[in-house]
């Protein structure tokens, strides 16, 4: 297996416009999340699935944040719209029931 | 929800001296406590874990402890070497794997 796949790896654009991060997990795994890492604040759990459900989503700063996972080989990670503050590196992980493996993750830049 | 304490942020210790990192968690019902280490501008990798139901592991010069009463658990690197320079990060979890929930790392810097 790959990993946990990741896409894009590097992702700038302009405060305002929308953002979208996409993470494959490994293939089995039943626990998806998404993490978002600043200096400041380290490495923040924004949301998790189990089963393709969303099971906890306190860690999702504000609405401009959405997270889906239609399918058990598919998530993706919006913001919309962004703003400089959202700037950090976002991790996807997996897991199947001990480990996370974490995704080489998208550092986003919002100019 | 869960609340992962670590300490301390930073760690210099002189090649081949111990290094010692301790982390508390709040949910008892946390059963699965990982540590991953993070090298600069790379993913963090598990590098040692332990459940709930063991109270040390060991793996070559690293091993945790895990004190279920107190709810603190702390990984310790024996022979420290300059390429366990890296942020290392404790996590906590239940369900084996649901819900991993991070400290705020520790940056560790072994001096040659």
């Amino acid at each position: 297996d790959a990993g946990v796949i990741q896409s894009p790896r590097h992702e700038v654009t302009e405060m305002g416009q929308e953002v979208t991060l996409r993470c494959k997990p490994i293939s089995g795994h039943n626990s998806l999340f998404w993490y978002r890492q600043t200096m400041m604040r380290g490495l923040e759990l924004l949301i998790y699935f189990n089963n393709n459900v969303p099971i906890d989503d306190s860690g999702m700063p504000e609405d401009r944040f959405s997270a889906k996972m239609p399918n058990a080989s598919f998530s993706t990670l919006k913001i919309q719209p962004s703003e400089p503050r959202d700037s950090a590196v976002y991790f996807c992980a997996s897991s199947a029931n001990t480990e996370a493996f974490f995704g080489q993750g998208t550092r986003l830049t919002v100019v | 929800g869960e609340n992962v304490e670590q300490h301390p942020s930073t760690l210099s210790v002189q090649e081949g001296d111990s290094a010692v990192i301790k982390c508390t968690y709040s949910d008892s019902a946390s059963n699965y406590f990982p540590w991953y280490k993070q090298e600069l501008g790379k993913r963090p990798q598990l590098i040692i874990d332990i459940r709930s139901n063991v109270g040390e592991k060991k793996d070559q010069r690293i091993a945790v402890t895990l004190n279920k009463t107190a709810k603190h658990f702390s990984l310790h690197i024996t022979e420290t070497q300059p390429e366990d320079s890296a942020v290392y990060f404790c996590a906590a979890s239940y369900n084996y794997g649901q819900n991993f929930v991070f400290g705020p790392g520790t940056r560790l810097s072994v001096l040659p």
